[in-house]
């Protein structure tokens, strides 16, 4: 089946510093998504990337999906304390609808 | 407000007593979908329907039975708890058709003793 690996499992940086969070897929993916959950809240999406090769921003964040569709990265540019959470992608898959498979996330901390 | 909720937000319980999660969104999606969140494994879905009466096994059903008789509802059932069911559970739903974001109910945690 479908499995999406994503790394690092944990990242403590200090504010200022970037981060980066890294997913990859055994298969070619239709779509991916990306969530954020804070702690002790729910996930909240994030953003979804299409196309081969499309990259996004929404102001210090930046996603792409690479050309062959089967990895993505988000990219933090100067992070905050707002920032801290776990960061989720979720790839879709053709033939199989609605679902989406989740990496096992990474979860962000951030310190002054 | 477009939301989805959960109920009851906490349960502690013991091995073998029947318990149900329910889960109501107000978007009108058909597609609804629920995971379980365990520390290192990331979401792993358990089941999730596409329309009512209309259900499918995720990657990790075993334990657990679902209903959809109506479009907004899609209650979990653990018909048989047991300790490894011990969980921090989401119910979610989507529009269908593969695009589009996914909304998250605000999380149930279980704990089965």
């Amino acid at each position: 089946g479908q499995q999406v690996m994503q790394i690092p499992q944990y990242q403590h940086v200090q504010e200022g510093e970037d981060f980066t969070t890294y997913c990859n897929s055994s298969t070619t993916l239709s779509n991916i998504q990306w969530y954020k959950q804070r702690p002790g809240g729910h996930p909240v999406f994030l953003i979804q990337l299409v196309k081969s090769g499309e990259v996004k921003k929404q102001k210090r964040l930046t996603f792409q999906f690479g050309e062959a569709k089967k990895n993505s990265s988000l990219h933090i540019t100067a992070t905050q304390t707002t920032d801290v959470g776990t960061y989720f992608c979720a790839g879709g898959y053709a033939g199989t609808a609605s679902k989406l498979t989740f990496g096992t996330g990474t979860r962000l901390q951030v310190t002054l | 407000e477009a939301q989805v909720t959960q109920n009851p937000r906490y349960l502690i319980t013991v091995t073998g007593k029947k318990l149900t999660v329910t889960c109501s969104q107000n978007m009108n999606h058909e597609y609804m979908s629920w995971y379980r969140q365990d520390p290192g494994l990331g979401l792993r879905q358990i089941y999730y329907s596409m329309n009512v009466e209309v259900t499918d096994k995720g990657d990790v059903p075993e334990g657990y039975k679902v209903s959809r008789k109506e479009k907004r509802n899609f209650p979990l059932i653990l018909e048989s708890p047991s300790p490894n069911q011990t969980s921090l559970y989401f119910c979610a739903s989507r529009r269908p058709g593969g695009r589009g974001e996914q909304f998250f109910g605000p999380g149930t945690r279980l704990t089965v003793l």
